[in-house]
C-alpha cells in the first residue's frame, strides 16, 4: 500500500524568499514520486518527477526536490519565490504494486506576498 | 496539439438527473483516470481504465459509471445515486507501462447541483 502526507496545508512566503513544501511517503516498493502544481480552476501540471535515478531532481520554473529514502521524504524547494508561484501543490506517489495508480497528498496552498 | 480535452468546463445538474462528463485524449495513452477534487481533500480516484473495454473502480466509485469503448475516450456519468456530486472533476491519462510515467491532466469540469 502507498500513501502520501503533505505536512503543511498552507504556506505563506514573501516574494524573493525561499519556498519549502514538505512531503513524506509510504510505499511497499521502490516508488516513483511526483510534484504537480494547480492554479485556480485549472488542471494539474507536472513540476518534476523522481524515478530511481538521481536523488536530486530539478523541475520547471526553478523548483527542485530531493528524494531521501532513509527519511521517506520528497520535499519541494525553490530558492526565490515569485508571485506566479501562488498555487496549490500536490505530492504524488506511484509504485509497481499500484499498476500506475497515483496516490495524491491533500495539497499545500502557497500564498506569495509582495 | 497533443493533450486531454474535458468538456464542458461548467455543468449544472438538477436533483435526480444523470449527467455525462466528456474526456478525450490524443496522446495515444492506454491508461485513463477520473478524479474528484473537493477543497482540502486532494484528488480521489473514481474509476480508471488500463486498456480499452476494461475499467476498474477506484476509491469512491459509488454513484458513478464509466465506459471505455475507444482508446481516446473515457466518459464519466454522474448518476442520481451520487448524493453529493458538486465537485471539480479531473480526467488524466498516462502510458500504461512503465508505472513511473507521469499522468497528464485535462482542465477539469466543475459540476454543480442546482
Amino acid at each position: 500500500a502507498q500513501s502520501v502526507t503533505q505536512l503543511d496545508s498552507h504556506v505563506s512566503v514573501s516574494e524573493g524568499t525561499p519556498v519549502l513544501l514538505r512531503c513524506n511517503y509510504s510505499s511497499s516498493y521502490s516508488p516513483s514520486l511526483f510534484w504537480y502544481v494547480q492554479h485556480p480552476n485549472k488542471g494539474l501540471q507536472l513540476l518534476l518527477k523522481y524515478t530511481s535515478a538521481a536523488t536530486l531532481v530539478k523541475g520547471i520554473n526553478g523548483f527542485e526536490a530531493e528524494f531521501k529514502k532513509s527519511e521517506t521524504s520528497f520535499h519541494l524547494t525553490k530558492p526565490s519565490a515569485h508571485m506566479s508561484d501562488a498555487a496549490e501543490y500536490f505530492c504524488v506517489v506511484s509504485d509497481a504494486d499500484s499498476w500506475g495508480k497515483l496516490q495524491f497528498g491533500a495539497g499545500t496552498q502557497v500564498v506569495v506576498t509582495p | 496539439d497533443g493533450g486531454i480535452t474535458q468538456s464542458p468546463k461548467y455543468l449544472f445538474r438538477k436533483e435526480g438527473q444523470n449527467v455525462t462528463l466528456s474526456c478525450e485524449q490524443n496522446l495515444n495513452h492506454d491508461a485513463m483516470y477520473w478524479y474528484r477534487q473537493d477543497p482540502g481533500q486532494g484528488l480521489r480516484l473514481i474509476y480508471y481504465s488500463q486498456i480499452v473495454n476494461d475499467f476498474q473502480k477506484g476509491d469512491i466509485a459509488e454513484g458513478y459509471s464509466v465506459s471505455r469503448e475507444k482508446k481516446e475516450s473515457f466518459p464519466l456519468t454522474v448518476t442520481s445515486a451520487q448524493k453529493n456530486p458538486t465537485a471539480f472533476y479531473l480526467c488524466a491519462s498516462s502510458s500504461r507501462q512503465p508505472w513511473n510515467t507521469e499522468a497528464f491532466f485535462g482542465q477539469g469540469t466543475r459540476l454543480t447541483v442546482v
